[in-house]
């Protein structure tokens, strides 16, 4: 399978703890893009990168998230000191660079998601 | 600030019936504008986009949408619906402004066999 991959596809944490999610994007994809999304609601916006570069971060993205992208391949996304208000599927979505291209223009890939719950 | 509404959060219909699907979206400037469907248990997908040009979009498996300018929607149809078309449909819309993307809360379709 070809398309983008997130693990681990279900995590359950207690509040406080830390928790890390990966990301393996479509390997000829230069941007990735991480969403969340809670019951009932669309995905909203993180962040996304463009190859290492973090180009975009949302007011959403606290300073307890933390995204990073190292070799412009993988990327993790990481929560420190959960809240339950961090329950939700965290999506992570992949797309060609084309050059000159903004990235509204791009065609996201999305992955399977992983779902948080903090008790 | 921007946003992205979808009226219908549930739809049920008949096979064969045809569908339409609401988009509207604030005012933002240049817009991008997509359509994206979650099958069940299946991961979110394209349906369609819009750029520029032509504003009747076609998309895979027969849908279509049509974008009006000037009610500021972007709404998706298919004029005979199947079972296997029952799935979540989000509608997208990217904010040049903002260079951020903004999704609907979805609307559920379901289709009675």
């Amino acid at each position: 399978d070809t398309g983008v991959s997130q693990d681990p596809r279900h995590k359950i944490t207690k509040r406080g703890q830390n928790v890390t999610f990966r990301c393996d994007p479509i390997s000829e994809h230069n941007r990735l893009y991480w969403y969340r999304q809670t019951l009932g609601q669309g995905p909203e916006f993180l962040t996304y990168f463009q190859n290492e570069a973090q180009l975009e971060k949302s007011r959403l993205l606290s300073d307890r998230f933390s995204a990073e992208r190292p070799k412009g391949s993988f990327s993790t996304l990481e929560i420190q000191r959960t809240e339950q208000g961090d329950s939700a599927m965290y999506l992570c979505a992949s797309s060609p660079y084309r050059s000159g291209g903004a990235s509204g223009t791009d065609t996201q890939y999305f992955g399977p998601g992983t779902r948080l719950t903090v008790l | 600030a921007q946003s992205v509404s979808q009226h219908n959060h549930h739809v049920i219909l008949s096979e064969a019936a045809s569908l339409e699907l609401g988009c509207n979206y604030s005012y933002g400037g240049t817009v991008n504008l997509f359509w994206y469907v979650q099958y069940p248990g299946q991961h979110l997908q394209l349906l369609l986009k819009y750029f520029s040009g032509d504003p009747l979009v076609k998309g895979i498996k027969g849908f279509e949408a049509e974008f009006i300018k000037s009610k500021f929607s972007f709404n998706l149809r298919k004029p005979s619906v199947q079972w296997s078309d029952t799935a979540e449909y989000f509608c997208a819309v990217w904010y040049s402004s903002a260079s951020k993307i903004i999704f609907g809360s979805g609307t559920r379709l379901s289709i009675r066999p």
